[in-house]
């Protein structure tokens, strides 16, 4: 499995932009990076993935690096209910997913 | 789109009883099926996967077992708890060809 690197935390106010850094330098040619989330006290929630373009749905863009060794999720603006652990997952199709300790993202009014 | 029921939400047990956690899924056939366990303020550790009615893959060897005795049924068994095993178990599924797992709701299990 690819080691992944993220910030422990990281602070954003309400209705500005965030931009959560991942390192996935180690990353194979056929893994996605996924993104989920964690609310408090709930299971994780799927976000974003992409292999090599960058990708936007309803919750979010992912900008991959050319060499893909790294990608940033970004939410364009952030609201209260954001507030949770954001996990970088590289992985293959069918395959399980495997969590590091992902960034903790707190939202201030 | 898929659907995760887990149950029960919340249970107490005391040390040495039993557990099952039950986990069922709608809206797909044939899906890949996870278990996972957050102990308190750690993070999210894969315990078993299957691809298939009987089929178990254990990652991490510990007091629980896992069986999947139907298509659409994961069950997550133990004979004796250990005050260990408290925590938050979350079942997840996924097609076996896709991007995204699907997450339930999770069973929160103190063990006193």
């Amino acid at each position: 499995d690819a080691k992944t690197t993220q910030p422990n935390s990281m602070e954003s106010n309400e209705e500005e932009p965030v931009h959560l850094p991942c390192n996935h330098s180690t990353i194979s040619g056929t893994d996605y990076i996924h993104w989920y989330r964690q609310l408090p006290s709930q299971g994780p929630e799927y976000v974003i993935h992409g292999l090599t373009s960058n990708v936007n749905n309803r919750m979010a863009s992912l900008a991959i690096a050319e060499d893909r060794k790294s990608s940033t999720l970004i939410l364009h603006r952030a609201t209260l209910r954001d507030a949770a652990v954001y996990y970088c997952i590289p992985r293959q199709a069918g395959t399980a997913l495997i969590f590091g300790k992902g960034t903790t993202l707190s939202v201030s009014s | 789109s898929q659907t995760i029921h887990q149950w029960p939400a919340t249970l107490v047990q005391p040390v040495g009883s039993p557990l099952s956690l039950e986990c069922t899924v709608e809206g797909t056939s044939n899906p890949n099926l996870y278990w996972y366990r957050q102990a308190a303020g750690r993070g999210l550790q894969l315990l078993f996967y299957s691809v298939g009615i009987g089929q178990i893959s254990s990652e991490v060897p510990q007091n629980l077992s896992a069986s999947r005795p139907q298509d659409r049924q994961f069950i997550l068994s133990s004979k004796k708890l250990l005050l260990s095993d408290s925590g938050f178990y979350l079942c997840a599924c996924g097609s076996s060809g896709a991007n995204v797992l699907t997450f339930g709701a999770g069973s929160r299990l103190t063990v006193l």
